[in-house]
């Protein structure tokens, strides 16, 4: 079946860690995105990248990075000058050929800093 | 900047109630609208959207919602709501030329049986 993976589903880390988490689709989508949700502020975003070897900032990018080697791989990290990173992260991509922004999301990773 | 409201955060209703969630938005020029529904445990999924044609657009489950110029507004509706309709909504708009959606703070809906 074709989707979206995200891992970990639950990550635990300390602060000043860097973690980084992966998102796979094999839906042949070119444009991926990386969401942030948190309770009561909906999801904001992060990161996008419309074709391999290109991404842009989104509303909240500082403490996060992302790179786009592959088509069907848009790994966010969370670096620690990220200064809240416990949240639920999501992974969305979309086809080219769609007019507009239809996403497909996947399952999401929880991470909690302790 | 575009920004998206929905006014109603947590609503708890009664098996068989009417339901409407509002969501406002920002941007004047021309807009592509969408539902999104996250139900307990599952990925977010797409309830309905309107890009353009007949402002009162239909969703799967029995939703719709009525895309309202004048007032910037897509609200959502369904007449009868089932206990399986508990979930968090989240309404989201995409302004022309932009490329990524803006997402509402979302709805929680409890329906009790």
């Amino acid at each position: 079946d074709g989707g979206i993976t995200q891992s970990p589903k639950y990550l635990f880390r300390k602060e000043g860690q860097n973690v980084t988490l992966s998102c796979e689709q094999n839906l042949n989508h070119d444009a991926m995105y990386w969401y942030r949700q948190d309770p009561g502020q909906g999801l904001r975003l992060i990161y996008y990248s419309q074709i391999v070897n290109d991404f842009q900032k989104g509303d909240i990018a500082e403490g996060y990075s992302v790179s786009r080697e592959k088509k069907e791989s848009f790994p966010l990290t969370v670096t620690s000058a990220q200064k809240n990173p416990t949240a639920f992260y999501l992974c969305a991509s979309k086809t080219a050929l769609s007019g507009a922004n239809v996403l497909t999301f996947g399952a999401g990773s929880r991470l909690t800093v302790l | 900047a575009q920004s998206v409201s929905q006014h109603n955060h947590h609503v708890i209703l009664s098996e068989a109630a009417s339901l409407e969630l509002g969501c406002n938005y920002s941007y004047g020029g021309t807009v592509n609208l969408f539902w999104y529904v996250q139900y307990p445990g599952q990925h977010l999924q797409l309830l309905l959207k309107y890009f353009s044609g007949d402002p009162l657009v239909k969703g799967i489950k029995g939703f719709e919602a009525e895309f309202i110029k004048s007032k910037f507004s897509f609200n959502l509706r369904k007449p009868s709501v089932q206990w399986s309709d508990t979930a968090e909504y989240f309404c989201a708009v995409n302004e022309a030329g932009r490329r990524a959606l803006t997402f509402g703070s979302g709805t929680r809906l409890q329906v009790q049986p």
